[in-house]
C-alpha cells in the first residue's frame, strides 16, 4: 500500500542551526502539507503546497520557515534557525483530488528536538 | 475561521465495551468534511473514518462509527466491541469544501482513550 514516509524519524539540532525535514509523498498525490504537534498538544497546520507553490500558510509558518519540492518526488521543510520551541513532532501530509471524498494520509512523523 | 473542541482530555473504557467520544465545531461553512483520526503511541496519525456535512447518514466502518448532528454542530465517535489496540489518542478534524481536497485540516485537542483488560 503506498504510503507517505518522513526522514529521519529523530533529530536532535542545536539552537540556531538550519533543520531541513525530508517527505517523500504518495506518487500520483498533487497536494502536500506539513503539519506541528508540539508534545502533549493538538496538531497544528502549518503550510499548504500545490503546483510548485505554497496554496496556504499559518501564522506559525513565518520567514524562518519554507518548503521547497526539488525534484518529482521530495518535499522538504526547512526551518532556518533553529529555536526552542521549534521542538516538535512534524507531520507530513499528501492528498489527491479525484472526486471521491478527500484524504489526507500522513506520514509518521519527525521528532525534532532543538537543544 | 473554523475551531474544533474535544471536551474530554482523557476516556477510558473496559476491553468488549462501548465508548463514545465527543467533539463540535464551529463553522460559518455549509459543505465540509468531518474526521476522526488516530493516534497510537507510534505517533503516526491514521484517518479512522469522515463523514461528508451533506449526508445525512452517519458514516460507519466496522466497529467505528459516527453521529454527526450538523444543526448541532456535533460530531461524535462511537467505538464498539473496544480493543486494547484502540487505546491511542483520537482527534476530530474539520476541513472546509474546496475546489480540491487542497484544504487543511482543523484539529481538536484530542482525547486519549486508555482501553482496560
Amino acid at each position: 500500500e503506498p504510503e507517505v514516509t518522513q526522514t529521519p524519524s529523530h533529530q536532535v539540532t542545536q539552537m540556531g542551526q538550519e533543520v531541513i525535514l525530508r517527505c517523500v509523498p504518495i506518487s500520483n498525490h498533487l497536494y502536500f502539507y506539513w503539519y506541528r504537534q508540539i508534545l502533549g498538544q493538538k496538531v497544528e497546520f502549518l503550510v499548504s503546497f500545490y503546483n510548485n507553490e505554497i496554496s496556504e500558510k499559518s501564522e506559525i509558518f513565518d520567514d524562518q520557515f519554507s518548503v521547497e519540492r526539488p525534484d518529482g518526488s521530495n518535499f522538504t521543510l526547512k526551518i532556518r534557525s533553529t529555536k526552542l520551541e521549534d521542538s516538535a513532532m512534524y507531520f507530513c501530509a499528501s492528498s489527491e483530488w479525484t472526486g471521491r471524498l478527500p484524504e489526507a494520509f500522513f506520514g509518521q512523523g519527525t521528532r525534532l528536538t532543538v537543544v | 475561521a473554523q475551531t474544533v473542541t474535544q471536551s474530554q482530555p482523557e476516556m477510558s473504557v473496559q476491553e468488549a465495551e462501548t465508548v463514545t467520544l465527543s467533539c463540535t465545531y464551529d463553522t460559518s461553512e455549509n459543505n465540509y468534511y468531518l474526521f476522526w483520526y488516530k493516534q497510537p503511541p507510534s505517533r503516526q496519525m491514521i484517518l479512522v473514518i469522515r463523514q461528508e456535512a451533506y449526508k445525512q447518514q452517519n458514516a460507519t466502518e466496522n466497529r467505528f462509527s459516527v453521529n454527526f448532528q450538523k444543526a448541532a454542530k456535533s460530531f461524535s465517535l462511537k467505538i464498539s466491541d473496544s480493543q486494547l489496540g484502540d487505546t491511542a489518542m483520537y482527534f476530530c478534524a474539520f476541513m472546509k469544501w474546496g475546489k480540491s481536497s487542497g484544504d487543511k485540516l482543523t484539529f481538536g485537542t484530542g482525547t486519549r482513550l486508555a482501553v482496560r483488560p
